[in-house]
């Protein structure tokens, strides 16, 4: 048990839709990371979070938004689903600094029909 | 930019057979290397890590050493079991600036036959 929890664990729509998905970060670490895992594109990093505040963005598309709540929950938000937003998508967290790994939920798998 | 290249799988091996995963990285400034595994039906696990040049990491028999000469970070296990298949990913994370996000090889599928 890596002590991050995500839900749901899975969820299927359907396109043009909007969900949010949901992460609590292990107790004590202020990083919450989203991750979405692919068959095209494999693991990408979409969005960081530190202590609330947005620190870093990867390949995260415009429909998507996240954020980190005062008690370190994020949720990620993906609005006018497409068939291509079918995956994987997973949260991390960790202490903060490079050297720290982060530890993974268990994903939710999100399908669009 | 940062990249991460892993060997094409899947690798099939049998049992009490040698495994060397191969990871190779290109990174600006210094980063931290990591191995992570993720069996079927689950989440990524963090198996080993190594923080600076010429560190080994490992766990579970599992082994790797931060090459910086060779920009590699070889998985190696002297005798697999069943219980290994599952995917590996080679990872980096940045030290040098605020942006902590792993980047990741694309995964080498490994099956170990009985």
């Amino acid at each position: 048990d890596s002590g991050v929890t995500q839900t749901p664990k899975h969820l299927i729509t359907a396109t043009g839709q909007r969900v949010t998905l949901r992460c609590s970060p292990r107790s004590g670490d202020l990083s919450v990371y989203w991750y979405q895992q692919s068959l095209d594109q494999g693991l990408q990093f979409l969005i960081q979070y530190y202590n609330g505040e947005e620190r870093a963005k990867g390949n995260i598309l415009e429909r998507f938004s996240a954020q980190q709540f005062p008690d370190l929950h994020s949720e990620l938000n993906l609005s006018s689903l497409e068939l291509g937003d079918s995956a994987l998508y997973f949260c991390a967290s960790s202490v903060g600094t490079a050297s720290q790994p982060q530890h993974f939920g268990d994903g939710t798998r999100l399908s669009i029909l | 930019g940062n990249s991460v290249t892993q060997m094409e799988g899947p690798v099939t091996l049998s049992e009490e057979a040698f495994l060397t995963i191969n990871c190779t990285y290109t990174a600006t400034g210094y980063p931290s290397l990591f191995w992570y595994v993720q069996y079927p039906g689950e989440g990524l696990q963090l198996l080993l890590k190594a923080t600076k040049a010429d560190d080994k990491g490992s766990n579970k028999g599992f082994e790797a050493t931060y090459r910086k000469e060779t920009t590699s970070f070889h998985l190696e296990k002297g005798s697999v079991q069943v219980s290994d298949s599952a995917v590996y990913f080679c990872a980096l994370s940045r030290r040098d600036t605020g942006r902590r996000a792993l980047t990741f090889g694309s995964g080498t599928r490994l099956q170990v036959q009985p």
